[in-house]
């Protein structure tokens, strides 16, 4: 089965609040996370990775954090805006130690309202 | 600076005809990767290309599908005698170079939609 699966498949928020996603992954030699926005009809867009020597990385208005003892990670969008709306995967590559054969969580849709 | 290319955006077939996918990567990329997407779910991984050579197609069904990447042109995703099943939206990848470092990102197509009628 996935190694990486999401809690939540829709989250609404208003514009201007915070906004939390999560991710659940199951091996625990995974060393490496990427968080991807999809936007409707479009292609995945990097947002921002993590290595399991850190437990937090920040970015412009978002923050990933990785709890590797109970193997969890968060997306954090700061002040969430409506272009912020897609849909966001974690994803992890299938082998430690490399970046291709992605595997990509089922994804959250984030709906921003005015 | 374009970015990963993909044609046609939509492609609709018939069952039983042949669906063929081109994906043009981002200048100075060499390696190329091709994922499948269901309605409603994650991109799953189907093949890793570099020129001319299958790195690993592990993710891709055994009859019926084949990718490749010339030394020339884009690379070409195929799948032939097309089935209900088929229909995705396939995204193709590409990266500068293969590693264990950061600057190994992906960057995805905006994806070719198949239709199987």
């Amino acid at each position: 089965g996935e190694s990486v699966g999401l809690h939540l498949p829709t989250l609404s928020v208003q514009e201007g609040d915070n906004s939390i996603i999560n991710c659940a992954y199951s091996n625990s030699a995974s060393d490496y996370f990427i968080w991807y926005k999809q936007e409707s009809g479009k292609g995945p867009q990097f947002i921002i990775d993590i290595r399991s020597n850190m437990d937090k990385r920040q970015g412009q208005r978002v923050t990933v954090l990785l709890n590797k003892t109970v193997k969890h990670l968060s997306l954090q969008i700061a002040a969430t805006q409506p272009g912020d709306s897609a849909v966001y995967f974690c994803a992890e590559p299938h082998h430690a130690g490399s970046n291709y054969k992605l595997t990509f969580g089922k994804g959250t849709l984030l709906t921003v309202n005015p | 600076n374009a970015g990963v290319m993909q044609n046609p955006r939509h492609l609709v077939r018939r069952r039983g005809q042949e669906a063929r996918l081109r994906c043009s990567p981002m200048k100075g990329h060499s390696h190329v990767y091709w994922y499948r997407q269901l309605p409603e779910e994650g991109l799953k991984f189907m093949v890793y290309l570099q020129k001319e050579n299958i790195i690993d197609e592990s993710g891709m069904p055994k009859e019926r599908f084949s990718a490749e990447f010339p030394k020339e042109g884009p690379s070409i995703l195929r799948i032939q005698q097309v089935v209900r099943g088929d229909s995705a939206a396939y995204f193709c990848a590409s990266s500068r170079l293969f590693s264990g470092g950061n600057d190994n990102e992906q960057f995805f197509g905006p994806g070719t939609r198949l239709t199987v009628l």
